[in-house]
């Protein structure tokens, strides 16, 4: 099984400022037959279904913000907000999909406002 | 525009199979490389993969539930329905349907959610 781990567990931001958040994969999520990495990014508001953000690792999910990017290959992940807004305070998940026995997803990480 | 709604019921006692039924709109799952999931969520906690069935009809399930879980789909009604043995208390949780749109991408749209509780 591919384990997912997430880091920090929560954060804090000044609006405006950045926020970065650190996903790690047990295995390597890396396709080398497409160079394609298969690793998403969600977003989750109170109350709300999952929002799909960043696919292979570093793709924009059509009208998502690009205040949103996303980078790393292989095992190691990053998601980060370059400006943070108040809307963007939610509990942001990875997901890897490489593995087609198994979807798994990170623990998740918590942003706030500072 | 793609949508996806789960229903069922919202309590179910402990033993009891749970069955849910995810009724999409705006996508085919005839067409090649698409998908409908399920995932769980239980309340305050992270998300958890359950099954998924393909376009032509592989399907593939959590292995810590595989003994639990059905999955099937109905392409002419546009549903698709999951089952699950056994229920326990530990089960409840928001269990959501997705839809994913080609084999190398994720989960991209998701319905609103259901919750169920287990519960004598």
């Amino acid at each position: 099984d591919i384990v997912m781990t997430q880091s920090p567990d929560s954060l804090a931001v000044s609006l405006g400022e950045r926020a970065t958040i650190n996903c790690k994969s047990s295995q390597s999520v890396l396709d080398s037959s497409n160079n394609k990495n298969y690793l998403a990014w969600y977003q989750q508001k109170p109350g709300q279904p999952p929002k799909l953000l960043i696919y292979w690792a570093s793709t924009r999910e059509s009208g998502v913000p690009d205040r949103f990017s996303g980078s790393g290959s292989g095992t190691d992940f990053t998601l980060t907000i370059s400006s943070l807004q108040a809307e963007d305070v939610a509990v942001y998940y990875c997901q890897q999909y490489y593995s087609t026995l198994l979807f798994t997803f990170g623990p998740g990480t918590k942003v706030d406002i500072k | 525009q793609i949508t996806l709604k789960e229903s069922g019921p919202t309590l179910v006692k402990p033993t009891q199979t749970l069955t849910l039924t995810c009724t999409f709109s705006g996508f085919s799952l005839s067409i090649s490389g698409v998908a409908v999931g399920w995932i769980r969520q239980p309340p305050g906690k992270a998300l958890e993969w359950l099954a998924v069935i393909y376009w032509d009809d592989d399907k593939r399930y959590s292995p810590s539930l595989k003994s639990r879980l059905t999955i099937t789909k109905d392409t002419s009604k546009n549903q698709v329905v999951l089952t699950m043995t056994d229920m326990d208390p530990v089960d409840t949780a928001t269990y959501y349907c997705a839809h994913r749109r080609t084999l190398t991408t994720p989960f991209d749209n998701w319905g609103q959610g259901t919750l169920v509780t287990v519960s004598s």
